[in-house]
């Protein structure tokens, strides 16, 4: 079965100061990986995914993401914070074989503060 | 391309009572998946559709059922209404699910959008 964690309910960051919302994840095969963000009354929006290839994934807003293999990790990080960054984060993991569904984690709250 | 709609948006209904989401997929996605997300529990799982099949089941009691018309819509519906099943119901869906081989998509073009939707209230 896979599983994800993310250890922080809530993560708070001061405006031009760089954040990361942490996750990790487990699964019994080669993972895709994904992050979406939620905004107040909205569903989820998509950021980005690492299916293979580099390490580091780019996505949408200045985000990136770092996968960690032997960390089991797939944080989320952007260098420098916005106040209309603050939402709610998801990282969501699936196998890449095999038909199972998309797993998310139980979201991350980030705040930034002017 | 017009996105992912669920309808209605807000929805109160009384404990014992059933009712039908209903979500419609982006034109040309075949894939529809349904999750519950509350404070407490956050996203939880609840049923993929490919091709009117359903491919995947979440952990939920019978009461939460589904289903996909030819036109790739989707219904969930859920009977015998429980307080706890006071939630936010999101739709999501992709062009193909994990495993799907297609000819001109490679299978890993699972990536889910989601509609906005739908705020269930049980009193």
């Amino acid at each position: 079965a896979q599983s994800v964690a993310q250890p922080e309910d809530q993560v708070n960051v001061a405006e031009g100061n760089p954040l990361t919302v942490k996750c990790t994840y487990s699964v019994s095969g080669n993972p895709y990986l994904f992050w979406y963000v939620q905004y107040p009354n909205r569903g989820l929006q998509f950021l980005l995914k690492y299916i293979t290839g580099d390490n580091l994934v780019k996505g949408s807003y200045g985000f990136e993401a770092e996968f960690n293999k032997s960390q089991t990790s797939f944080h989320l990080k952007k260098p420098s914070a916005l106040v209309s960054d603050s939402a709610l984060y998801f990282c969501a993991v699936r196998m890449i074989s095999g038909n199972t569904p998309l797993v998310f984690g139980k979201g991350t709250r980030l705040s930034v503060i002017a | 391309k017009a996105g992912v709609t669920q309808t209605p948006r807000y929805l109160i209904k009384t404990r014992g009572q059933q009712v039908t989401l209903s979500c419609s997929p982006i034109s040309g996605h075949r894939s529809v998946s349904w999750y519950q997300q509350t404070p407490g529990q956050g996203l939880q799982f609840l049923f993929e559709y490919f091709s009117e099949t359903q491919r995947n089941k979440g952990n939920f009691p019978g009461r939460f059922s589904g289903r996909q018309f030819s036109n790739s819509r989707s219904e969930m519906n859920v009977s015998t209404l429980e307080l706890g099943d006071s939630a936010l119901y999101l739709c999501a869906s992709s062009l193909a699910v994990v495993g799907e081989t297609m000819v001109s998509i490679p299978p890993i073009y699972n990536e889910q959008f989601f509609g906005p939707g739908t705020r269930l209230t049980v009193l």
